[in-house]
């Protein structure tokens, strides 16, 4: 089972550059988020999506988008990369109920 | 004040030691607790869930004090393995679906 996979696992972008990370999942899950993990700040929300077509801001969302065109896949989009941007970047998926977070690999990228 | 909070470590043990971490939340309506793990540059996986009877997988004991708002984590008999950073997570109502609120982690290192 692949579970949770993310694209790509590295970037380094300029600022200004727009970037699209894909995160796909096969277990059919309804829910599905994207984090982002800075030192000494834990893992943060940025948006969440509660089933195909349908997206919510989480706690940063400001300067990311996300589209969920497919059940399958969550896309987040960086608009206008800016250094503060830089973090490790993670998606996750759950089924309903009282079901366990799946994690995907992570993407790090870096603003410079 | 973060909502959840843990001591970032890191705890430095003997291989053998039973080492303790706590977990403290400060929103009442939280609804479910976990401990994860996550080794370096890695995602986070589902080390254990947390019950208020508290329960036990293994060498790992997790205790849940739903007064006091405070999650703990024992580990008996630690394993080199077992190094990693042990992230408190707590699970309460978003519109539409749930929020896992993460705390900083606590890192471990198990010493030969």
């Amino acid at each position: 089972n692949a579970g949770v996979t993310q694209t790509p696992k590295f970037r380094v972008l300029k600022t200004g550059q727009s970037m699209t990370l894909l995160c796909a999942q096969d277990m059919n899950h309804e829910y599905m988020y994207w984090y982002r993990q800075d030192p000494g700040m834990g893992l943060r929300l940025i948006h969440y999506s509660v089933g195909e077509g349908t997206t919510a801001k989480g706690e940063v969302p400001d300067g990311y988008n996300v589209s969920r065109l497919k059940k399958q896949n969550f896309l987040l989009g960086l608009e206008s990369a800016a250094p503060s941007q830089t973090s490790v970047y993670f998606c996750a998926s759950r089924d309903r109920g009282n079901g366990e977070a799946f994690f995907g690999q992570g993407t790090r990228l870096t603003v410079v | 004040r973060k909502e959840v909070e843990q001591d970032p470590g890191p705890f430095n043990v003997p291989e053998g030691a039973t080492v303790a971490f706590n977990c403290t939340y400060s929103n009442s309506a939280s609804q479910s607790f976990f401990w994860y793990r996550q080794d370096c540059r890695k995602e986070p996986k589902l080390l254990m869930s947390v019950y208020s009877s508290g329960n036990e997988d293994g060498r790992f004991t997790a205790q849940l004090n739903r007064a006091s708002q405070y999650i703990s984590l024992l580990i008996r008999d630690s394993k080199l393995s077992d190094s990693a950073t042990y992230l408190c997570v707590v699970k309460r109502t978003l519109t539409g679906t749930y929020k896992y609120i993460f705390g900083t982690g606590t890192r471990l290192k198990v010493l030969a």
